[in-house]
């Protein structure tokens, strides 16, 4: 079983069009961390969101913390191609354990051109 | 400003070799993690360590797996006896204090043939 589940597992859009990639889990993390990996790299930062609907944005990327912090979402206005990638969740301190992350199952978008 | 460095980022070992993967995290950071992406899995947590010590394996198998972080040089994960199972992306993580943000090197791709 899965902690983090991302939705969708797949997405693939047109360059310019808007979308929304989720992570639902129905346990608690103290901060949540969103991370875009390209094939043959390592997992980069996006953002870490830490308090309850709290929303961060990221030039034309938002990032928002449900309220009972157990959830997440991504938002991309007028993608492009450059946001091509492996979108992931990764939760800290479940279960108290603030050293490890949990991943979510991950979101794959590509944008054409 | 260097980020994690990890090396080798491709290893080709042969069953019932060894394998070794070294991780120097980011500057002025003290904490390593381990984390394992199999084909079609998502990342899992192996360990967490400190300088000298570890703290949290509880993501690693039982046998074969080692790590350590010595007081000088990279963290090493060593892997005894490879199996094709093992065959896998390991990426290392590194952090400043334990409990804030994860940032990951380039992974070393394992292929065991």
């Amino acid at each position: 079983t899965q902690l983090l589940e991302q939705s969708p597992q797949f997405l693939s859009i047109q360059e310019g069009e808007n979308l929304t990639v989720y992570c639902n889990s129905s346990s608690v993390f103290s901060s949540l961390q969103w991370y875009r990996q390209e094939p043959g790299e390592g997992p980069v930062l996006l953002v870490t969101v830490v308090t309850g609907g709290e929303v961060k944005k990221l030039k034309r990327l938002t990032f928002q913390f449900g309220d009972a912090r157990k959830d997440s979402s991504l938002h991309i206005t007028a993608a492009q191609p450059g946001d091509t990638g492996l979108y992931l969740c990764a939760g800290a301190g479940y279960g108290g354990a603030t050293n490890k992350l949990i991943f979510g199952t991950g979101t794959l978008l590509a944008v054409q051109p | 400003n260097a980020g994690v460095m990890q090396n080798p980022r491709h290893l080709v070992r042969r069953r019932g070799q060894e394998a070794r993967l070294r991780c120097s995290p980011m500057k002025g950071h003290s904490h390593v993690y381990w984390y394992r992406q199999l084909p079609e899995e998502g990342l899992k947590f192996m360990v967490y360590l400190q300088k000298e010590n570890i703290i949290d394996e509880s993501g690693m198998p039982k046998e074969r797996f080692s790590a350590e972080f010595p007081k000088e040089g990279p963290s090493i994960l060593r892997i005894q006896q490879v199996v094709r199972g093992d065959s896998a992306a390991y990426f290392c993580a590194s952090s400043l204090t334990g409990q804030e943000t994860q940032y990951f090197g380039p992974g070393t791709r394992l292929l065991v043939l």
